[in-house]
C-alpha cells in the first residue's frame, strides 16, 4: 500500500511563471490536506478539501493560490505568477475520514524554489 | 492568536542516553496533541498523542507528558539511538474531536544524537 505520493519532489521557478503540485493520497483516502513549511519553521494549514469540495481554505492565501480534489486523479495545488516568498516545502497529507482523531499521513513533500 | 512552541531550538544527546523534548502551549481550550518526527527530506511522520483527560502515555521508547496546569507538553525518548536524529514538532488539534485535522505545529526542535 503505497504511502502518500507527490510530485514533483523539486520545483523551481522564476518569478511569474506558475506552479502545480500534485499529491495522490493514500488508497482509500479521500480527504486531503496541504500544509506549508518555511524553513526552520513547523506546518503550517493551507486547505482541506474532500473528494470535489473544497472544505476550509483559510490558510491559503486569497489571491494566486488555488486546490482542487477532482473526483478523479490527484490533488492539485497552483501557486499563479509565483513570487520568492512562495519559496518552501509544501506538504499533502491524507487520512481516511473526517474527525480531528484520525491521523494523517504525509507525503515527502514538494520543495518550491521561486529565483 | 493560538501558537504552538517550543523551549529548545536544539538537542544534543549522546547514544543510549534519554531525551526531553518540550513544548509549550497557550491555548489552554486544547483537547489533543500530537509528537511528530521528520527526518530530513521528508514529510512528519506520526509518533504518539496524547488528549487533555491524560496525564501521561507511553509508546514504544516515547513517552508523553502533558501539564495543563502551565500548558506544557514534553517528548521523552528512552535510549535514545542514532536513528532518532530528526527535528521533532508537536501539534495541536483545536477542532478535536469533531472536525478535522486544522493542525497547528511548533517551530521544531533539531535532535541531533551522538554516539
Amino acid at each position: 500500500n503505497a504511502g502518500v505520493m507527490q510530485n514533483p519532489r523539486h520545483l523551481v521557478r522564476r518569478r511569474g511563471q506558475e506552479a502545480r503540485l500534485r499529491c495522490s493520497p493514500m488508497k482509500g483516502h479521500s480527504h486531503v490536506y496541504w500544509y506549508r513549511q518555511l524553513p526552520e519553521e513547523g506546518l503550517k494549514f493551507m486547505v482541506y478539501l474532500q473528494k470535489e469540495n473544497i472544505i476550509d481554505e483559510s490558510g491559503m492565501p486569497k489571491e494566486r493560490f488555488s486546490a482542487e480534489f477532482p473526483k478523479e486523479g490527484p490533488s492539485i495545488l497552483r501557486i499563479q505568477q509565483v513570487v520568492r516568498g512562495d519559496s518552501a516545502a509544501y506538504f499533502c497529507a491524507s487520512s481516511p475520514r473526517e474527525g480531528g482523531y484520525e491521523k494523517l499521513f504525509f507525503g515527502s513533500g514538494t520543495q518550491l524554489s521561486v529565483l | 492568536g493560538e501558537s504552538v512552541g517550543l523551549h529548545l531550538p536544539t538537542l544534543s544527546v549522546q547514544e543510549g542516553d534519554n531525551s526531553i523534548i518540550n513544548c509549550a502551549y497557550s491555548n489552554s481550550a486544547s483537547d489533543y496533541f500530537i509528537w511528530y518526527k521528520q527526518e530530513s527530506g521528508k514529510g512528519p511522520q506520526f509518533i504518539i498523542d496524547i488528549r487533555s483527560n491524560m496525564d501521561k502515555r507511553q509508546g514504544q521508547r516515547v513517552t508523553v507528558l502533558l501539564n495543563k496546569t502551565v500548558k506544557h507538553l514534553s517528548l521523552q525518548i528512552a535510549a535514545t539511538q542514532p536513528g532518532d536524529s530528526a527535528v521533532y514538532f508537536c501539534a495541536e488539534n483545536p477542532q478535536f474531536p469533531s472536525g478535522y485535522n486544522k493542525l497547528i505545529f511548533g517551530a521544531g526542535t533539531r535532535l541531533a544524537v551522538h554516539p
